[in-house]
């Protein structure tokens, strides 16, 4: 079955710290794959995304994603974290021919002052 | 900016009372979704528009309709809310569909509370 995982869900880091955010798929075709954020109250927003070009994404806000297809991974990094990274992160996949995205369950970041 | 817009942005309705939630868009997209958002979890996908198409997901509850009358205008329609229908409703939008990597723009959301 075709599925994606987020391996956390609350991740809190200090103010300046890098970010690392997990998320693995299962799927035996080529996916596409996504980061998005969500704050408090808000709808989704796209982070980032990969479509088979470089597998190395580079997203909005300082945030990027690398696509390693032997490890099934698409985790989403940050160098150094602001207060303003403070939200909920989800990762989803689609898969050709598919009709929907699949969400992760979610992970919630805190920034330490 | 083209943008997905949703109203009303929060909605109190009383349990069994018929409630519509608004959708727009001007992005132009062939396809419009309804997520149900409930504290703490991803979106589960109600159903979605193909243009005229409707897709209807197979755990979607009957008390759950939806209308799309032109492109840009999508509804979700609530005949008989329950206290666990309160939840935030996402409205989306894609040029095509997630199988082809089509990116999916999403509203701020229509926070509804049943009491």
């Amino acid at each position: 079955a075709q599925s994606v995982t987020q391996l956390g869900s609350h991740v809190s880091v200090s103010e300046g710290a890098l970010v690392l955010l997990r998320c693995n798929y299962s799927s035996s075709v080529p996916p596409y794959l996504f980061w998005y954020v969500q704050y408090p109250n808000q709808g989704l927003q796209l982070l980032l995304k990969y479509t088979s070009a470089a597998t190395l994404v580079k997203g909005i806000n300082g945030f990027e994603a690398e696509f390693k297809k032997s490890e099934t991974s698409f985790h989403l990094t940050k160098p150094s974290a602001h207060m303003s990274d403070a939200a909920e992160y989800f990762c989803a996949v689609s898969f050709q021919g598919a009709q929907k995205l699949v969400f992760g369950q979610g992970t919630r970041l805190t920034i330490n002052p | 900016d083209a943008m997905v817009i949703q109203n009303p942005r929060y909605q109190v309705t009383q349990f069994g009372k018929p409630v519509t939630l608004s959708c727009s868009q001007t992005l132009n997209h062939n396809v419009m979704y309804w997520y149900q958002q409930k504290s703490s979890q991803a979106p589960k996908l109600l159903f979605h528009y193909y243009d005229k198409d409707f897709n209807n997901e197979a755990d979607t509850p009957d008390n759950f309709q939806s209308r799309r009358p032109n492109t840009s205008f999508c509804f979700l329609d609530i005949r008989s809310p329950g206290l666990g229908d309160a939840a935030m409703y996402l409205c989306a939008t894609s040029k095509g569909l997630a199988g082809v990597g089509e990116t999916q723009y999403f509203g701020p959301g229509t926070r509804l509370l049943v009491l």
